[in-house]
């Protein structure tokens, strides 16, 4: 299985400030034939399910505010939020849909 | 919109099997995967399965493989899961999921308590 890992577990950041979020792979979820990351970001808030972000590694979901963004290819992944607002305060996971479906242990956002 | 509607709170004594649903509206059933995901108390997301909900084909993890089966009905645009042999580690909320290949729409989960 490919192993998701992300960094930082939990971050604690100023209203207006910005936030970078890492996802790092255990290998390649890039696809060479179209040169698309498998990767996505997601959202959850307490007694929620999931709430899609980006696709693609940089594809911003219909709705989704667009201080949110995505990049990365091959292995490293970084989700960032450009200017952080009180909603934002949530846990964010990544996932890999390469080769099966696994998930990053997800990174708790908090305000400071 | 998409949605995707699961059923209640279950609560199954250890050795026990859970069967849950989930009710898509807002798309066409039969064109896209069902996946089902739980998540433990303090535990990462599991994959557990898909469904082509058009031809019925299914592919288990094999953390899953001979625990869980997933079926629908296609003239109720219903999926479910069900998962036997439960243990205290089966305790998690369940989240039926359409894939786009990503996960794009969740249901809003079912929290299965195992316990004796």
């Amino acid at each position: 299985d490919i192993v998701m890992t992300q960094s930082p577990d939990s971050l604690a950041v100023s209203l207006g400030e910005r936030v970078t979020i890492n996802c790092k792979s255990s290998q390649s979820v890039l696809y060479s034939s179209n040169n698309l990351n498998y990767l996505s970001w997601y959202q959850q808030k307490p007694g929620q399910p999931p709430k899609l972000l980006i696709y693609w590694a940089s594809t911003r979901e219909s709705g989704v505010p667009d201080r949110f963004s995505g990049s990365g290819s091959g292995t490293d992944f970084t989700l960032t939020i450009s200017s952080l607002q009180a909603e934002d305060v949530a846990v964010y996971f990544c996932h890999q849909y390469y080769d099966s479906y696994t998930f990053g242990q997800g990174t708790k956002l908090e305000m400071k | 919109q998409v949605q995707l509607v699961q059923s209640g709170t279950e609560v199954k004594k250890p050795g026990a099997s859970v069967k849950v649903s989930c009710k898509a509206s807002g798309y066409t059933f039969t064109s896209y995967n069902i996946h089902w995901v739980r998540q433990a108390p303090g535990q990462r997301l599991d994959w557990m399965g898909w469904i082509n909900a058009g031809n019925g084909n299914t592919k288990y993890s094999q953390k899953f493989q001979g625990r869980v089966t997933i079926t629908r009905d296609t003239s109720a645009r219903t999926t479910y899961m069900e998962l036997s042999g439960l243990t205290s580690e089966d305790t998690a909320i369940y989240y039926c999921v359409k894939e786009r290949p990503w996960f794009d729409s969740w249901g809003q989960g079912t929290l299965v308590t195992v316990s004796s």
